[in-house]
């Protein structure tokens, strides 16, 4: 059974650097192919999708984030970690992490998302 | 980089078909996945590659894909299909693509 759970802070301030981590279980990032997505949804708005990391390390991202976003892997921990600089309030958003099987599947198993607030 | 354009809504009349589109360049020659999400939940899978009902998934989900279009059917809509749909697909450039969403309103 694959299960993903999001943790990190639900308030930070404009300017700060987010930290979020998703802890899994039911597979292993080490199994070729797989991957840990991150996708965020501002409150009433659409999906927007964020980063994805691969098993073999291969990281993509937004091209409209990717200058602030970072995203790693601790395979032993079973958690992928999402860093997101330079926060503004427009970046409030519920934060969905997702595992995916390969390369352009489908994100099949999420978790129940974080939101997190940006107000000084 | 690669654009989807859904509906911002749909209707359908309860037990009726309800169509929701995807569009994008030659979006054919690319798999379309579509997710249903309810108020207040994560999404769901419903459709995988086009047409492909991951397991649990009713039958009355159907997916199409051709030319620029990719097409969610349900048949025999019920109160609980309400929902937002979203299409997404893979692109070399951008990996993963979300089309902005459906809201589906069962009448």
């Amino acid at each position: 059974q694959i299960t993903l759970k999001e943790s990190g802070p639900t308030l930070v301030k404009p300017t700060q650097t987010l930290t979020l981590t998703c802890t899994f279980s039911g597979f292993s990032l080490s199994t070729s192919g797989v991957g840990v997505g991150w996708i965020r949804q501002p409150p009433g708005k659409a999906l927007e999708w964020l980063a994805l990391i691969y098993w073999d390390d291969d990281k993509r991202y937004s091209p409209s984030l990717k200058s602030r976003l970072t995203i790693t892997k601790d395979t032993s921990q079973n958690q992928v970690v999402l860093t997101m600089t330079n926060m503004d309030p427009v970046d409030t958003a519920t934060y969905y992490c997702a595992h995916s099987r390969g390369y352009g599947t489908p994100h099949d198993y999420w978790g129940r998302g974080t939101l997190v607030t940006v107000s000084s | 980089s690669y654009e989807l354009t859904q509906p911002l809504s749909v209707s359908v009349a309860l037990g009726q078909t309800a169509r929701i589109t995807c569009g994008g360049n030659n979006i054919g020659m690319k798999n379309v996945h579509w997710y249903q999400q309810k108020p207040g939940q994560a999404p769901v899978l419903v459709i995988d590659r086009d047409s492909n009902r991951p397991s649990g998934i009713p039958e009355r989900f159907s997916g199409s894909n051709s030319g620029n279009t990719a097409t969610l059917t349900i048949s025999r809509a019920q109160a609980g299909d309400e929902a937002d749909y979203y299409c997404q697909v893979w692109d070399s450039n951008t990996a993963v693509v979300f089309g902005g969403g459906t809201k589906l309103t069962v009448l």
